[in-house]
């Protein structure tokens, strides 16, 4: 079975300062991998996905995530985070074969980001 | 603008007391998914649809239905609601294209307490 691990409820940062956001997935087959965002009172948005290709992938609002295969980790980096990404982000990997696109994703459990001033 | 929309955002009720979440998108997107979120879980998928007419469970189907009549609606009903079905619900939706993966659009949540 396929599963995602965000080890780290909460990940506190100072703003200016670079930011990790950990995830490990386990799958069989190549992994789809992704990242969501969540505001408060908001749903979920899409930051980046990785497909196939370069490890290192750049997303949205200068998130990037690195694929790292040995290490079956999809970690999520920003060089310099701000106050206004404070919110719970969502690592995700996609369960299904190829020719199935139900059950589209499996998430992690989530992991607040707090940006201090 | 391109959006999923849920009703009601809010809603609080008693135990067996049957209720329906509404889901709607206007993307005209194949497919679209009912999901939960609890604490420390992520979020756990309840029933998903890959057109009009088909749908399938999820992780956590329990005590759940679906109906998918027209291709933008995606209605979440509950017939018995239980207090174990108390959480925050998000509906999903994306396009369905063979061998590429397109990222889902999430509606705002409805946040269900049962008492």
């Amino acid at each position: 079975a396929q599963s995602v691990a965000q080890p780290e409820d909460q990940v506190n940062v100072a703003e200016g300062n670079p930011l990790t956001v950990k995830c490990t997935y386990s799958v069989s087959g190549n992994p789809y991998l992704f990242w969501y965002v969540q505001y408060p009172n908001r749903g979920l948005q899409f930051l980046l996905k990785y497909i196939t290709g370069d490890n290192l992938v750049k997303g949205s609002y200068g998130f990037e995530a690195e694929f790292n295969k040995s290490q079956t980790s999809f970690h999520l980096k920003k060089p310099s985070a701000l106050v206004s990404d404070s919110a719970l982000y969502f690592c995700a990997v996609r369960k299904a074969p190829l020719w199935n696109a139900g059950n589209m994703l499996t998430f992690g459990g989530g992991t607040r980001l707090m940006v201090k001033p | 603008e391109a959006q999923v929309t849920q009703n009601p955002r809010y809603l609080i009720t008693v135990t067996g007391k049957k209720l329906t979440v509404t889901c709607s998108q206007n993307m005209n997107h194949e497919y679209m998914s009912w999901y939960r979120q609890d604490p420390g879980l992520g979020l756990r998928q309840i029933y998903y649809s890959m057109n009009v007419e088909v749908t399938d469970k999820g992780d956590v189907p329990e005590g759940y239905k679906v109906s998918r009549k027209e291709k933008r609606n995606f209605p979440l009903i509950l017939e018995s609601p239980s207090p174990n079905q108390t959480s925050l619900y998000f509906c999903a939706s994306s396009l369905l294209s063979g061998s590429s993966y397109n990222e889902q659009f999430f509606g705002p949540g409805t946040r269900l307490t049962v008492l």
